[in-house]
């Protein structure tokens, strides 16, 4: 079993649709949750981070962690053809390295 | 978010050679850099871990002769890519992490060998 499992997609939705992404991942230990986008042919953009279970809002982002199911999702609001672009969760512990889900590619039609 | 300089951008060298590729913390003091590298429409391949003045550790697979790191200030890192071959064309990120958890990508460099 990878230690970070995150649907490969792609996922296509309308303009204003609410999108939800998610990964799951089997060691308990971790602690850090984030989220990255990246476009094509740049570096991943951090967008969100959480510590340990909870929920955190920015904008039209929401990021939740729920350790106890090792489920981590990030939800995008009114969707706008700017987010698309490919996601990818990440997690580690402190002092180590993250550890990344391969990546989903988002479009989001006009 | 704290930023990562990257450059170059992008380069085109002829195989037998060499190339260096720095990133930069900004505003930040990166006391861990990360170097990756990514293949099309592929996930990120974590390539080595470098501590500011130590020596940088490579993952399985990855040779160290090849893909030298310097990391020996806390806001500079480079990578250099010894005798390159069109094989090691891709697309390499760093990314740096201070004192908290987060990491900060650079750009990314598009190396490609003729």
């Amino acid at each position: 079993q990878k230690e970070v499992e995150q649907d490969p997609g792609p996922l296509s939705v309308p303009e204003g649709a609410i999108v939800s992404l998610n990964c799951t991942y089997s060691n308990s230990a971790f602690q850090y949750f984030m989220w990255y986008r990246q476009y094509s042919r740049k570096g991943p953009e951090l967008l969100m981070y959480t510590y340990s279970s909870g929920n955190k809002e920015d904008g039209r982002f929401t990021a939740q962690v729920d350790k106890s199911s090792k489920y981590i999702s990030l939800f995008i609001r009114d969707s706008q053809p700017s987010d698309s672009a490919t996601y990818l969760c990440a997690m580690g512990v402190a002092n180590s390295k993250l550890t990344f889900g391969k990546g989903i590619t988002l479009s989001v039609r006009p | 978010g704290a930023v990562v300089s990257q450059h170059p951008s992008r380069v085109i060298c002829k195989s037998g050679t060499s190339v260096k590729i720095e990133c930069r913390s900004l505003d930040f003091q990166a006391t861990t850099m990360f170097w990756y590298r990514q293949f099309p429409k592929q996930s990120l391949m974590l390539m080595a871990t470098s501590n500011e003045g130590s020596k940088a550790t490579y993952e399985q697979g990855v040779e160290k002769d090849k893909f030298l790191i310097n990391h020996a200030s806390l806001t500079l890192s480079t990578l250099t890519v010894t005798s390159a071959h069109p094989e090691d064309s891709s697309f390499y990120i760093c990314s740096g992490r201070g004192r908290v958890a987060e990491a900060f990508f650079g750009q990314g460099t598009r190396l490609t060998v003729v």
